[in-house]
């Protein structure tokens, strides 16, 4: 079973910008995406957007198109998910999960979850 | 953007009952589509792929159905550790999840 391990709990003031890692295997690094889930207090799973690694082909929903940056570190097989510009509505757990990408915007699903990082924005 | 339409957004059961939940793609999305569970605390799971395919290690009493916009997971003899939320997720042009299905006990 492949490991994600993500980065601790972040409290960050509005306006401000959150960077939440999410440790992987290289096996993960070279086969598979990785994307970013995150559910706010009360709330369903939301998309985030997503990386190719092998590529470094990245991918974002429209709503975070314009403050979510995803990159990778290839030494580390470390995927960061950075959010700019927080207001106290991107209080949520965020998610990174390995990602059985197909091709052409196409997946099976996403198999292996890390355990989740709590960011709070909060002033 | 494709949209997830998912129903019930909660019911109530037993253990022993056999639940049914659908999900509907505001477009046609084949068979990429996928079921997941989430438990409060932990990372979601996911259950079954491709609309009817269970992932490795998943109990056989988890099903799925459907193809190009309606789609059903159905739980067979619901067990205790299956009280949670389920959530369908179209994989078809990139991601969208279903607004999610909380199972509670009746």
């Amino acid at each position: 079973q492949a490991q994600l391990v993500q980065s601790g709990a972040e409290v960050k003031k509005p306006g401000s910008s959150v960077k939440v890692s999410c440790k992987t295997s290289g096996d993960t690094f070279d086969t598979y995406a990785l994307s970013w889930v995150r559910q706010a207090p009360g709330q369903g799973l939301e998309w985030m957007g997503g990386v190719i690694p092998r590529f470094a082909s990245t991918n974002y929903a429209q709503r975070f198109q314009d403050r979510l940056t995803i990159t990778t570190d290839e030494s580390t097989t470390t995927a960061y998910m950075e959010l700019s510009s927080l207001r106290s509505e991107d209080t949520a757990v965020y998610y990174c999960a390995r990602d059985r990408y197909s091709g052409n915007g196409r997946s099976y699903g996403f198999d292996n979850w890390g355990q989740g990082t709590l960011v709070i924005v909060s002033s | 953007d494709i949209q997830m339409t998912q129903s019930p957004s909660s019911l109530s059961a037993s253990v022993g009952d056999t639940i049914t939940i659908t999900c509907r793609a505001s477009e046609s999305i084949s068979t990429f589509l996928n079921w997941y569970q989430h438990k409060p605390g932990k990372a979601p799971e996911i259950l079954i792929f491709a609309a009817s395919t269970l992932q490795s290690g998943v109990p056989s009493r988890f099903s799925g159905s459907g193809s190009g916009t309606d789609f059903t997971l159905t739980i067979s003899s619901l067990q205790p550790e299956d009280f949670a939320t389920y959530y369908c997720q179209q994989s078809f042009n990139f991601f969208t999840f279903g607004g999610g299905t909380k199972v509670e006990t009746k």
